[in-house]
């Protein structure tokens, strides 16, 4: 079994719509990231939870929220998805005991918003 | 503007050739990792690097990091069709609060 998932894997939505986005990880890691992917743009971090009470924005946080639920999982929510959205979305884990940073990351989900 | 800027943004070779990707910036990070990225999957850990000048090598792959830990450069040896992907560098800084991608290399071997 994987060690981060994500679901959905894929989701088409219209604009307007609120959206969650789910991430669930079994490496017993303290630290959750969300990012989006874009094409020729990398990776850019929405937000990122180094425990369940603790959440922190990344460089492209507006138009999103998170909840660390536990320390096993964490949600991202749009709420009024809009096209600019459309994109490849990521979770990630890491361990807060190395100094290296080195993240997990799961599958993806690809939204789609009309 | 990009902080990590990586260079070629996309590369076609045939089997066989060597071929060399870099990651550059201006800033000076604790640490910098490597990932490749397949299509339809998230990207997998290829090596990390935290001292100036270190090199590491994974089977084909050779990995340096620069003196003053600004740059990055990967060398593969051999390519392999296996070896089509997406390469990205990420560096952190001292707190690693904030690990930041470049946009990647998108390598392409052809048979």
């Amino acid at each position: 079994d994987a060690d981060v998932t994500q679901t959905p894997r894929n989701r088409i939505t219209k604009t307007g719509k609120r959206i969650m986005l789910e991430c669930s990880q079994t490496k017993g890691h303290d630290r959750m990231y969300w990012y989006r992917q874009d094409p020729g743009l990398g990776l850019q971090l929405i937000y990122y939870s180094f425990d369940v009470k603790d959440i922190n924005k990344g460089e492209i946080s507006d138009g999103y929220s998170v909840s660390r639920q536990a320390q096993a999982k964490f949600s991202l929510s749009l709420e009024s998805a809009i096209p600019n959205q459309t994109a490849l979305y990521f979770c990630a884990t890491s361990d807060a005991g190395t100094a290296r940073a080195e993240q997990f990351f799961g599958p993806g989900t690809r939204l789609t918003v009309l | 503007t990009q902080l990590l800027e990586q260079s070629p943004q996309f590369l076609s070779i045939q089997e066989g050739e060597n071929l060399t990707v870099y990651c550059n910036s201006s800033s000076v990070f604790s640490s910098l990792q490597w990932y490749r990225q397949e299509p339809g999957e998230g990207p997998v850990l290829l090596v990390t690097v935290v001292t100036g000048g270190e090199v590491k090598k994974l089977k084909r792959l050779t990995f340096q990091f620069g003196d003053a830990r600004k740059d990055s450069s990967l060398h593969i040896t051999a390519a392999q069709p296996g070896d089509t992907g997406l390469y990205l560098c990420a560096g952190a800084g001292d707190n690693n609060n904030d690990m930041r991608f470049g946009a990647g290399t998108r390598l392409t071997v052809k048979p």
